[in-house]
């Protein structure tokens, strides 16, 4: 079964403009991933975020967690025309070596 | 080059026709999974294994088997193909668990 749920479902940004999107799981979980994936390619992973971390940083992007909500936010600063991509967030369980991913958000940055 | 490779990458094929999609990985990796993904759907786990001889179900595992005798190799193995089984799967292998994965390019299935 899906554990994250997306949203929004498309995004259409401007170059240079902040993208935000989120994901909603329904149950506990030990990590949250987030990956891009090209044009129907092979997913690239971009940031994990463990249970017990509030915010995370790499380059350009920033992933927030609060397991209270049992949500996530990816951001991605200053956008290129290479962020075009579907971005999926994961999660695993306690105990579990499942991943469960959402369906995903397709952003794209217009030129 | 760390990769993982798959094999066909485009496969059409008509049902109850048994067939093979291989994958390898040249990381030493002890974690290989594999996904379909389906439109609307995202990646949706079938198999995975923690190590050689160790598999487990994901969370869509009818209609598929698959082997881990050698670390490297992760066979998806579709014995009779229906074409509910039309996706596109991926496959996958991490360090340790199902973290920072690595995936393969895809392969195509379409079964009439």
């Amino acid at each position: 079964s899906q554990q994250g749920e997306e949203d929004p479902q498309a995004l259409s940004i401007q170059e240079g403009e902040n993208a935000t999107m989120n994901c909603s799981y329904k149950t506990s979980i030990n990590n949250l991933q987030w990956y891009r994936q090209n044009s129907g390619r092979g997913l690239v992973h971009l940031i994990l975020i463990r249970s017990n971390e509030r915010e995370k940083h790499s380059g350009r992007l920033r992933v927030t967690l609060d397991t209270s909500k049992k949500s996530s936010s990816l951001l991605i600063t200053a956008s290129r025309a290479a962020d075009t991509a579907s971005y999926f967030c994961a999660t695993d369980a306690p105990n579990d070596y499942k991943l469960s991913f959402g369906a995903g958000t397709t952003v794209t940055v217009r030129a | 080059e760390a990769q993982v490779t798959q094999n066909p990458r485009y496969l059409i094929t008509v049902t109850g026709k048994k067939l093979t999609v291989t994958c390898s990985q040249n990381m030493n990796h002890e974690y290989m999974s594999w996904y379909r993904q389906d439109p609307g759907l995202g990646l949706r786990q079938i198999y995975y294994s923690m190590n050689v001889e160790v598999t487990d179900k994901g969370d869509v595992p009818e209609g598929y088997k698959v082997s881990r005798k050698e670390k490297r190799n992760f066979p998806l193995i579709l014995e009779s193909p229906s074409p509910n089984q039309t996706s596109l799967y991926f496959c996958a292998s991490a360090r340790r668990g199902p973290f920072e994965q690595y995936f393969g390019p895809g392969t195509r299935l379409t079964v009439t």
